[in-house]
């Protein structure tokens, strides 16, 4: 089974709202990702998570706030919003072997 | 620096016309060049990894070769749902990944 999934798919709020976004995957990779992606732009690395731990984060304005519960499990809770971190949101693992990432559907996030 | 250019940004090509992208890169210790798929909306979908200068991998009309500085994704006789953007990625070690800015391919039936 190579696959990530996200939930939810589709998510509009406000910008006084909290919402967060899942991302799991069984194929016991132990690195995983958060990407932002805007239209016709190649994914931006946001965090990585490595054995459940952060060993990156790319300058993230604090709106966003990673958590890590456990080897299968991401989640990228947002708080305060702006219009333009309206996105794809994706989600990946990467295989400890081959470093390969396998990418989730992506949540698109749309900030009124 | 790390970095990787892909070439060109978008292509149209006649169903049945064969054609080359290419992704160049500059990396210190090269642990992979990947290769994949995005169609609109949607997260990238794995294609190939090469590791080395002189490797290639193949699949269906798509075959991805690897140079010492470049890398060629080769399609043969497209068709229309081989429509797609291709990104090129490298991956150095430290959990991250360089990306392309990608080749918007559109193929016409």
């Amino acid at each position: 089974d190579t696959e990530v999934t996200q939930t939810p798919k589709h998510l509009v709020m406000g910008m006084t709202n909290k919402k967060s976004l899942k991302c799991e995957q069984h194929m016991g990779h132990r690195a995983m990702y958060w990407y932002k992606q805007k239209a016709k732009k190649p994914p931006e690395l946001m965090f990585v998570y490595s054995y459940e731990k952060l060993s990156i984060n790319e300058s993230v304005p604090s709106r966003f706030s990673p958590e890590c519960p456990n080897s299968s499990l991401l989640n990228l809770h947002l708080h305060a919003l702006q219009p333009e971190d309206s996105a794809l949101y994706l989600c990946a693992s990467m295989a400890s072997v081959g470093n390969e990432q396998f990418f989730g559907p992506g949540t698109r996030l749309t900030v009124l | 620096e790390d970095q990787v250019t892909q070439s060109p940004e978008a292509l149209r090509l006649q169903e049945g016309e064969s054609s080359s992208l290419n992704c160049s890169y500059t990396v210190s210790g090269l642990r992979g060049l990947f290769w994949y798929r995005q169609d609109p909306g949607k997260g990238p979908e794995f294609l190939f990894t090469l590791y080395s200068a002189g490797e290639e991998k193949e699949k269906e009309r798509l075959k991805a070769t690897l140079t010492k500085k470049e890398s060629f994704l080769h399609i043969t006789a497209p068709k229309p749902e081989d429509s797609a953007t291709y990104l090129c990625a490298v991956f150095s070690g430290t959990y991250k990944y360089i990306f392309g800015t990608g080749t918007r391919l559109k193929v016409l039936a």
